[in-house]
């Protein structure tokens, strides 16, 4: 099993330059969830997602989309980079438990984004 | 809303030595409970994992507890070692919300 991965691991754009970063889990697990993690701001949650084709907001959302077309994949778009959008960014993964709730969480490697 | 600290921010110790780290949050109606160790420069590894049924949780040299009615989790450390220097970040997950990080805690283990 790779577990969780993450392309490309790192990468420089210029302000209003578009990208996507791609996450990939094999171990079918429902939930997803893309976090920034700042020096002195923890990780906070982006946006995440429940199942196949489903995604929701998380605490910061401004300036990203993503997209959930295939179980194990979830994409995070920036379709236009702001010098704020400089991070590293982690894609996550968990199983629904029987009680549908959340299970342990699984982290990919992060991607270092620079915004120039 | 839920909040997370951890306590202290950092922490340096003998190797050798038992340590205690500890995770508080305000929402006492949690679902589970986890704890990660991030080293520099890399993703986040997960440690345990308590739901909210249990008391505690063990793997090898870790021992993991939690007291939902004083909004605390600790995350003891036997016999440390230098290769468990690392960030250690708890992360709360109430039911039908989304985990909750701590600003974590930085240790490290002085040979």
């Amino acid at each position: 099993n790779a577990g969780v991965t993450q392309t490309p691991k790192f990468r420089v754009l210029k302000t209003g330059q578009s990208m996507t970063l791609l996450c990939a889990q094999d171990m079918n697990h429902e939930y997803m969830y893309w976090y920034r993690q700042d020096p002195g701001m923890g990780l906070r949650l982006i946006h995440y997602s429940v199942g196949e084709g489903t995604t929701a907001k998380g605490e910061v959302p401004d300036g990203y989309n993503v997209s959930r077309l295939k179980k194990q994949n979830f994409l995070l778009g920036l379709e236009s980079a702001a010098p704020s959008q400089t991070s590293v960014y982690f894609c996550a993964s968990s199983y629904s438990t029987l009680a549908g709730g959340q299970g342990t969480q699984y982290f990919g490697p992060g991607t270092r984004l620079l915004v120039l | 809303k839920q909040e997370v600290t951890q306590i202290p921010a950092a922490l340096s110790v003998p190797e050798g030595e038992n340590l205690v780290l500890n995770c508080s949050f305000t929402d006492s109606a949690i679902y589970n409970l986890q704890w990660f160790r991030q080293d520099p420069g890399k993703g986040l590894t997960s440690l345990l994992l308590i739901q909210s049924s249990q008391r505690e949780q063990t793997s090898g040299r870790l021992n993991a507890s939690l007291d939902k009615s004083s909004g605390r989790s600790t995350l003891y450390i036997a016999a440390s070692q230098p290769g468990d220097s690392a960030t250690y970040l708890c992360a709360v997950n109430n039911y039908g919300q989304n985990f909750v990080f701590g600003p974590g805690t930085r240790l490290s283990v002085l040979p």
